[in-house]
């Protein structure tokens, strides 16, 4: 089985920061890395796939980079839109499962 | 793009359910299905995929899930299905109808859940 892990579970910072969530794969992955964001009691939102490519609609202040085992996903400067907690996902046709979820990255207000 | 889940309930340990996912706004046969679950406070974990026609709707579970779960589709009412059985009280999560979008060069290597529903809330307790 693949493994996703993210660092940090939960983050705190201030409108205008920039910030980052790490998410680590336990094997390579090539680029095939989703991001999600999820506001409480709301469905996930898909922000980013294969690894750097923007969903349309979704704000240029979100990025993403990585390849293989480690990904980023980056905020440029935190809006009050943003917090929320934020979920990377992994494809692997190779070995079950087939979808990897991270355990999620809780971004709050310092 | 919207996709409308329906049938969650609070069921007792041992029965089984039917969830609803209702699609419109898109080609509903062009694309995968599956569903998301999240037990209260805590993470994604995906259930179940189904691919196309073309595809030949194959069909994927979670381990958790394998021989209790059965996902199915009818393109013709653009509707996918989650049939439960033998439910446990782990089972209690909201349930995500998704939408899978595939990144396809000479193989497709890369899938992902470009839509997701409002959920349906599966409660499994006696």
């Amino acid at each position: 089985d693949i493994q996703m892990t993210q660092s940090p579970s939960t983050l705190s910072a201030s409108i205008g920061d920039r910030v980052t969530i790490t998410c680590r794969a336990s094997q390579s992955i090539s680029a095939w890395l989703a991001w999600y964001q999820q506001k409480p009691g709301k469905a996930p939102k898909l922000l980013i796939y294969k690894a750097s490519i923007l969903e349309s609609g979704v704000p240029s202040r979100f990025s993403g980079s990585g390849s293989g085992t480690e990904f980023t996903l980056t905020i440029a400067s935190l809006q009050p839109d943003d917090f929320a907690t934020y979920y990377c996902q992994q494809y692997n046709s190779y070995s079950p499962p087939l979808f990897t979820f991270g355990p999620g990255t809780r971004v709050d207000i310092k | 793009v919207q996709l409308v889940e329906s049938g969650g309930d609070l069921v007792q340990p041992g029965r089984s359910l039917r969830l609803s996912c209702t699609a419109s706004g898109f080609r509903f046969g062009d694309y995968g299905m599956g569903w998301v679950r999240q037990a209260p406070g805590k993470g994604l974990e995906w259930v179940a995929f189904i691919e196309t026609k073309a595809y030949r709707e194959t069909t994927d579970y979670a381990a958790s899930v394998r021989g209790r779960l059965s996902i199915s589709r009818d393109d013709s009412r653009a509707i996918v299905y989650l049939e439960m059985n033998s439910l446990k009280s782990d089972d209690t999560a909201m349930y995500y109808c998704t939408r899978i979008r595939r990144q396809c060069g000479g193989v497709c290597s890369f899938y992902y859940f470009d839509y997701w529903g409002q959920g349906t809330l599966i409660t499994v307790s006696s």
